[in-house]
């Protein structure tokens, strides 16, 4: 298997566009997980998905970031319209529902820079 | 809510010496796992080690073992034979049963030659 795939690695944006984030989880997991990682908070977990569905997104800093999950292979996470402080870089990360081998497995992250 | 703490930012030590990373946490839950993750300066993150928190034997992958220490809530690493490429950030997680992991705030590893 390939991994977790996250693209774009790079985005460079102006305050006030549309950013989509996009990842392919590891096929067969069934947890998808975004998070986000800055110097000053982190990594923190913006929202998760079992089985496509939504499960908790109260780590979404405010409704100016949406995620889906339309099929158990691609997740997006959007942000409209972006400001500077969103700068970060965006980890992707799933898992399967096996307590005898629980691993996270992340993407390469997307390094997102909002100017 | 869990929440896991790591007081040291950063840690150096020399090649070929052993170090110890230091990680405690904080939960209600009775069955839980805790991870410690490298982050190399590609941004991958990498799973190091694994521990189930009803398994009292330390777990060890190489030259990387923890001490659990599960009354006290603390989790630390301790890295043999320290390598040029053990040199990264070092994030301890704890997790529950709905699989979300909580970040600790990461420990800067430099090792010198």
């Amino acid at each position: 298997d390939a991994g977790v795939i996250q693209s774009p690695r790079h985005e460079v944006t102006e305050m006030g566009q549309e950013v989509t984030l996009r990842c392919k989880p590891i096929s067969g997991h069934d947890y998808l997980f975004w998070y986000r990682q800055t110097m000053m908070r982190g990594l923190e977990l913006l929202i998760y998905f079992n089985n496509n569905v939504p499960i908790d997104d109260s780590g979404m800093p405010e409704d100016r970031f949406s995620a889906k999950m339309p099929n158990a292979s691609f997740s997006t996470l959007k942000i409209q319209p972006s400001e500077p402080r969103d700068s970060a870089v965006y980890f992707c990360a799933s898992t399967a529902e096996d307590r005898e081998n629980e691993k996270l497995f992340f993407g390469s992250g997307t390094q997102l820079s909002v100017l | 809510a869990q929440t896991v703490t790591q007081s040291q930012p950063e840690m150096s030590v020399q090649e070929a010496e052993t170090v110890t990373l230091s990680c405690t946490y904080d939960t209600s839950e009775s069955d839980y796992y805790l991870f410690w993750y490298k982050q190399p300066p590609s941004r991958q993150m990498i799973l190091v080690i694994r521990q189930e928190a009803y398994k009292q034997q330390n777990a060890t992958e190489n030259r990387f073992s923890v001490n659990f220490q599960k009354a006290a809530k603390s989790f630390s690493l301790k890295i043999s034979d320290s390598q040029l490429g053990d040199a990264a950030m070092y994030f301890c997680a704890s997790n529950n049963a709905g699989n979300m992991l909580t970040f600790g705030g990461g420990t800067r590893l430099m090792v010198k030659p």
